[in-house]
């Protein structure tokens, strides 16, 4: 079975500031791990995926996540919070060559203070 | 281009009575993904259809709600005797085929049952 666990349900730092999420997957095999924000009122809109290409994976808006298997990690980060930057996020995992259905964290609310 | 579009956005609905949810992928998508989220926690899969085909119905509950995707028009959410357990945001996600791991997400239709 896959799972996911995000530390923290909120986020809260300055504007400039490092951004840091934390996602810890769990799996049996090879997974592919994915990043999502969602805006308020809004659907979720994809970040940055890892599907066992490069470990550093730079996505959108500045964001990247890295990969680190013998932690079991896949921290999402940015050098500098913005304003804009406050949402949701949430991280997904699903199995490479299993299910094709990804499984949710409960989300991460990051709040960016000015 | 056209997101994915989703309505309505909100709908509210008394304990008993039926919700249909609507949504209409993005042009060229031909697979459809179905998920919940309850407050505070991350989506949950329901179901994946194609265009006249449920490819998996693994996360619908097996009473009281159905989903199609017919050959034309948008895809359906369905639930009959609504609860109030049921109130939560439903979101529609759509990917071209065979590219199951990049999903559009529509904005969600928000259902409240009184």
């Amino acid at each position: 079975a896959q799972s996911v666990t995000q530390l923290g349900s909120h986020v809260s730092v300055s504007e400039g500031a490092l951004v840091l999420l934390r996602c810890n997957y769990s799996s049996s095999v090879p997974p592919y791990l994915f990043w999502y924000v969602q805006y308020p009122n809004q659907g979720l809109q994809l970040l940055l995926k890892y599907t066992s290409a490069a470990t550093l994976v730079k996505g959108i808006n500045g964001f990247e996540a890295e990969f680190k298997k013998s932690e079991t990690s896949f921290h999402l980060t940015k050098p500098s919070a913005h304003m804009s930057d406050a949402a949701e996020y949430f991280c997904a995992v699903r199995v490479a060559g299993g299910s094709y259905i990804p499984t949710f964290g409960r989300g991460t609310s990051l709040i960016v203070h000015p | 281009n056209a997101g994915v579009m989703q309505n309505p956005r909100h709908l509210v609905r008394r304990r008993g009575q039926e919700a249909r949810l609507r949504c209409s992928p993005m042009k060229g998508h031909s697979h459809v993904y179905w998920y919940r989220q309850l407050p505070e926690e991350g989506l949950k899969f329901m179901v994946y259809l194609q265009k006249e085909n449920i490819i998996d119905e693994s996360g619908m509950p097996k009473e009281r709600f159905s989903a199609e995707f017919p050959k034309e028009g948008p895809s359906i959410l369905r639930i009959q005797q609504v609860v109030r357990g049921d109130s939560a945001a439903y979101f529609c996600a759509s990917s071209l085929s065979g590219e199951v791991d990049t999903q559009y997400f529509g904005p969600g239709t928000r259902l409240t049952v009184l």
